[in-house]
């Protein structure tokens, strides 16, 4: 069993669907993320959450929406979506959000999005 | 704006030849570097890092080198084999930055047998 689980491994929907990402991380860690994988793009951050409160937010479009009931656990909300939203979403932990943390993070296998 | 980027998008090596991965980054404030790798239908997993103090480190068959001069980090692997095969991204964070990094776009390893 790898450290971060995400499911569902792939989603098709449609733009006007509802859907939700879910991450667990089974190592202890403090902070989670949301990552945004495009092909031939650099993985984008979208959200950070330390200790369940939402840190940071890149600037992600509101029919991005994040949820995390506890440390172990984050959640991405879909709704109304776009076609160019499709992409490998990766959850990922770390140990803490410590401006002096060595960054490494621990990235699940990601959620294969196609919206259509 | 800051980047970090990858001078080539595919790299094809013969196995058992030494690899390396080339990144540039433009931010001078850059203070920590990780490589990662990421095989097909995977999520990234850490290689090595290193932070701006060091100009070199080692790791089991990798070594990445830091030429904070030009703002270059590369990566060697060391009698490269099949399971090397994979794409490789540079990762960096500021001083202060903590765990929020800026990926490079990758590059493509392909392990010629």
């Amino acid at each position: 069993e790898t450290g971060v689980t995400q499911t569902p491994r792939h989603l098709v929907m449609g733009m006007t669907n509802k859907k939700s990402l879910k991450c667990e991380q089974h190592l202890g860690h403090n902070a989670m993320y949301w990552y945004k994988q495009s092909a031939k793009k650099p993985l984008e951050l979208m959200f950070v959450y330390s200790l369940e409160e939402r840190v940071e937010n890149n600037s992600v479009p509101s029919r991005f929406s994040p949820e995390c009931p506890n440390s172990s656990h984050l959640f991405l909300h879909l709704h109304t979506l776009q076609p160019e939203d499709s992409a490998l979403y990766l959850c990922a932990s770390s140990q803490a959000i410590r401006t002096s943390a060595t960054g490494e993070l621990f990235f699940g296998e990601g959620s294969r999005l196609t919206v259509l | 704006g800051e980047s970090v980027g990858l001078h080539l998008p595919t790299l094809s090596v013969q196995e058992g030849d030494n690899s390396i991965i080339n990144c540039a980054y433009s931010n001078s404030a850059s203070d920590y570097f990780i490589w990662y790798k990421q095989e097909s239908g995977k999520g990234p997993q850490f290689i090595i890092d290193i932070r701006s103090n060091m100009d070199k480190r080692q790791g089991q068959r990798v070594t990445v080198l830091l030429n904070k001069t030009v703002k270059h980090l590369s990566l060697q692997i060391a009698a490269t084999q099949p399971g090397d095969s994979a794409v490789y991204f540079c990762a960096e964070t500021p001083t202060g930055g903590g765990n929020k990094l800026t990926f490079g776009t990758g590059t493509q390893l392909k392990v010629e047998l």
